[in-house]
């Protein structure tokens, strides 16, 4: 299995906020990862695929980068709506997820 | 609109089976790969298996001995079964559908609302 180290597993932050979300796998994974969002309702949505493409009607201030084994999401300006647990899946192989990131409201 | 629905028992004894059901509508489940995950109390997150368009399957090895994804495609539902339950099993469990390009399942694109199994005696 290739194991996914999400940080930080919590994040306070506050609107309009530039925040960014890491995740580094055991081993290299080919840029194939992807980022979810999950709402205090227990809904889920992905926001980018392959590293860095946006999911269909996702904001633009969601973004993705990396390579090899690092990879993050940037949130360029934290919206009300944005306060949520997050995601990353890797699917090189076998797909396994990171343990989360709780972003909150400072 | 795609949507996927699970349905299923809340509560399982140990040592019990797990059958879950999850209905889509919107979309031919002889399309695309078709996928369960579940998420632990606690927030841990794991992929279970899938079945594809043709019926093919594939499993989370840690899984392998005691699961099975089958379908339904006249009802347009797949189903999980997870045998051997015990309280570690103990999760909300998601049905999904996968981002299929025609080469390779990418991402999980839709998914269904999850239903809360507590497995206990």
């Amino acid at each position: 299995d290739i194991q996914m180290t999400q940080t930080p597993s919590s994040k306070p932050a506050s609107l309009g906020e530039r925040v960014t979300i890491s995740c580094r796998a055991s081993q290299g994974i080919n840029n194939y990862l992807n980022w979810y969002q999950q709402k205090p309702d227990g809904t889920i949505k992905p926001l980018i695929y392959y590293t860095s493409n946006l999911q269909s009607g996702v904001p633009s201030r969601f973004s993705g980068r990396g390579s090899g084994t690092d990879y993050s999401l940037t949130i360029s300006s934290l919206e009300p709506e944005d306060f949520a647990m997050y995601y990353c899946q890797q699917y090189d192989s076998s797909p396994t997820f990171g343990a989360g990131t709780k972003l909150e409201l400072k | 609109e795609v949507q996927l629905q699970e349905s299923g028992p809340g509560l399982v004894k140990p040592s019990q089976s797990l059958s879950l059901t999850c209905s889509v509508t919107g979309y031919s489940i002889t399309s695309n790969y078709w996928g369960w995950i579940r998420k632990f109390p606690g927030n841990k997150m794991e992929w279970m298996g899938y079945i594809s368009y043709s019926g093919s399957t594939s499993y989370n090895p840690s899984l392998r001995s005691r699961i099975s994804i089958t379908r339904d495609t006249s009802r347009n539902q797949f189903f999980l079964q997870l045998n051997s339950l015990t309280t570690e099993d103990t999760a909300t469990y998601y049905c999904t559908r996968y981002y299929y390009d025609g080469y390779y399942p990418h991402y999980f694109d839709y998914w269904g609302q999850g239903v809360m199994v507590t497995v206990s005696s």
